[in-house]
């Protein structure tokens, strides 16, 4: 069974930076795509990231790029979010998810929160 | 950027009706479509891609059509687990995005 277990989450400060991880299991993690969906309270769905199965080819969103930077450790099946100059739009809900070969979400996490707040 | 909206915002439907969900893509996404539900405090849950493919586990009454910029999702007799919002993303090209969601209410 298919398990991805986000977190990382907490309370910031404008400025500051967080890393969120996301462990993978239930699945050959190196075989497959990653992506950061995210969802501001009572908004809609913003895909922010994704990465390729082997680490060498990324994607971002405009409003993350330059701040936000996925990576991943095959060995350790887990994805990672490093979050640096975060802003208050920032805040959200962020889900990892497992892509499918169209890099559609076929399997999600159960969410990690970033509130950025002074 | 491709920009995905859907119609209506909110769908009131009773229990055992069909339900018509609308997605329009601002420029083609070929048949690279797919339709996500969710449920208050839960994450998304992947319910067609390829814009008709059933992902697994998701029962028949899900449906999806149309390829190129207009696509349909249809519910074809709703159940009390299926008042829940819905929402479609295109991953034809980057960035991908997501329509702002319809939600589908009892009536």
């Amino acid at each position: 069974e298919v398990h991805l277990l986000d977190s990382g989450g907490g309370l910031v400060q404008p400025g500051g930076s967080l890393r969120l991880s996301c462990a993978a299991s239930g699945f050959t993690f190196s075989s497959y795509a990653m992506t950061w969906v995210r969802q501001a309270p009572g908004k809609g769905l913003e895909w922010v990231s994704a990465i390729r199965t082997s680490g060498d080819q990324t994607y971002y969103a405009d409003s993350v790029r330059g701040r936000f930077t996925i990576s991943r450790d095959n060995s350790k099946s887990t994805l990672y979010m490093q979050m640096n100059s975060l802003r208050a739009e920032d805040t959200a809900v962020y889900y990892c998810a497992k892509a499918s070969s169209g890099y559609y979400s076929d399997y999600w996490g159960q969410g990690t929160l970033v509130t950025v707040s002074s | 950027e491709i920009v995905m909206t859907q119609s209506p915002a909110t769908l009131s439907v009773s229990p055992g009706e069909r339900a018509t969900l609308s997605c329009r893509a601002s420029q083609s996404v070929s048949s690279n479509l797919a339709w996500y539900q969710q449920k208050p405090g839960q994450a998304p849950r992947l319910l067609i891609y390829g814009a008709s493919t059933r992902a697994t586990g998701i029962p028949a009454r899900f449906s999806g059509s149309g390829s190129g910029t207009e696509f349909t999702l249809t519910i074809s007799s709703l159940q009390s687990e299926d008042f829940a919002v819905y929402c479609c993303q295109q991953y034809d090209s980057w960035p991908l995005t997501f329509g702002g969601g319809t939600k589908v209410e009892i009536k």
